[in-house]
Formats: structure tokens, C-alpha cells, sequence
């Protein structure tokens, strides 16, 4: 099983749709969780933290549900900017080091 | 603030020669900085973390001496693709995680690999 596990969509929205992305990790030790943005062919940036107690950031909601080892993120009225690919990411601790381990991503694609 | 460089930020190189791959903390010091790699519609899988002035640890199924990394300052770690085969051709990524801080990680822009 592997360790962050996403939807690969795609996702075709229009623009203006609400659309939600799942994502579930194995690792109950995990302590930080993170959604990141990825377009083609370029490095990943940092979306959104991800709180227990739920964050908000504009049109985009994050949650997390620890016992249920669920994280999701939530995007409002759906722009044509946002389509790329959505990564959960979840962080491990490896020794001294903390890691980051990445889900595969799910694919957003807003259509006009 | 926080920015990554990388160079090249793309290569393309013949089968068996080496290529080393450049990552820099532009405006602060990195403790720790991790080598990433991302084959197509795949997920960035962890290939390394380096810690300024010691071995760096790699992860399961990479192998240490076909990727040297070398993490010789708090702004400069390297990584060497020694003996570069078509499979090696990928997009490499790193990223640097400031002293003191936990978990942050910054990423570079990445340097897309091609080996012919």
C-alpha cells in the first residue's frame, strides 16, 4: 500500500464548479500535512498547510481527519489558473530527518 | 525569500557520460537539503537527504554510487549522475529545508535529464 494514496483524476470542472480532492496517508505518526501545486513540468509549490482544525485561504478549504487518516482539499468557483496537478503530502520522520512523502497527484483540468 | 536555484535547468547528455546537477539556497542557509526525482505522470519519489558536511542517506533502492551528492556548504549541494543510461532520464528536483526549521522544504525548479 503506499504510503499517501490520491485520485489521479483528471478532474474536468467548468469554470466557476466547486471540486474536491481526497487523499488518505498510512502512517499514523505523521504530524504535518501539506497540499502542494505542480504544473507541467515545473516544480512543486506549497498550496496550503493542512490543521486538524481545518484551514480556509481564499476559495480553497483544507481539512484533515486524523482518525480517519483523511485529508482533504476543497476549491471554490474554479478558475482557468487553477488547473494543474494537485499533490497531498505528508510528512515523515526518518531518523533525524523529517521527509516529505508525496501522493501521486491528482490532475485538474477548468474548462472555459 | 527562501529561493532554490538549480543548473543546469535542463541537459541533455550521450549514454555512459556523467552530469552533474547544481542546487543553491539563493538567500538563506540550508541544513538539509533532499534530492528529489519525478518520472513522467509519477509522483516525486525521494531519492536522497543530504546534510551540509556529512554522507548523505539514501533511500531504499538508489543507488549511492551512481548518484554522488555532495552537500559541501549550507547554499550548494550537487548531485552526480555517474554513467547516465536512457533510464536515468528524468526530472530532478531539489529542495532545502532552512536551519531551524522543521519540516519546510523549498523547492528548486527542477533540471530535466535526457540521456540519448
Amino acid at each position: 500500500r503506499k504510503e499517501v494514496e490520491q485520485d489521479p483524476g483528471p478532474f474536468n470542472v467548468p469554470e466557476g464548479a466547486t471540486v474536491a480532492f481526497n487523499c488518505t496517508y498510512s502512517n499514523s505518526a505523521s504530524q504535518s500535512f501539506f497540499w502542494y501545486r505542480q504544473d507541467c513540468r515545473k516544480e512543486p509549490k506549497l498550496l496550503m498547510s493542512v490543521y486538524s482544525s481545518g484551514n480556509e485561504d481564499g476559495r480553497f478549504t483544507a481539512q484533515l481527519n486524523r482518525a480517519s487518516q483523511y485529508i482533504s482539499l476543497l476549491i471554490r468557483d474554479s478558475k482557468l489558473s487553477d488547473s494543474a496537478t494537485y499533490l497531498c503530502v505528508v510528512n515523515s520522520y526518518g531518523g533525524a530527518t523529517n521527509k516529505l512523502i508525496f501522493g501521486t497527484g491528482t490532475l485538474l483540468a477548468v474548462q472555459p | 525569500g527562501a529561493v532554490v536555484s538549480q543548473h543546469p535547468s535542463r541537459v541533455i547528455c550521450k549514454s555512459g557520460t556523467s552530469v552533474k546537477i547544481e542546487c543553491r539556497s539563493l538567500d538563506f542557509q540550508a541544513t538539509t537539503m533532499f534530492w528529489y526525482r519525478q518520472f513522467p505522470k509519477q509522483s516525486l519519489m525521494l531519492m536522497a537527504t543530504s546534510n551540509e558536511g556529512s554522507k548523505a542517506t539514501y533511500e531504499q533502492g538508489v543507488e549511492k554510487d551512481k548518484f554522488l551528492i555532495n552537500h559541501a556548504s549550507l547554499t550548494l549541494s550537487t548531485l552526480t549522475v555517474t554513467s547516465a543510461h536512457p533510464e536515468d532520464s528524468s526530472f530532478y528536483i531539489c529542495s532545502a529545508s532552512m536551519v531551524g526549521s522543521s519540516y519546510e522544504q523549498y523547492f528548486g525548479p527542477g533540471t530535466r535529464l535526457t540521456v540519448t
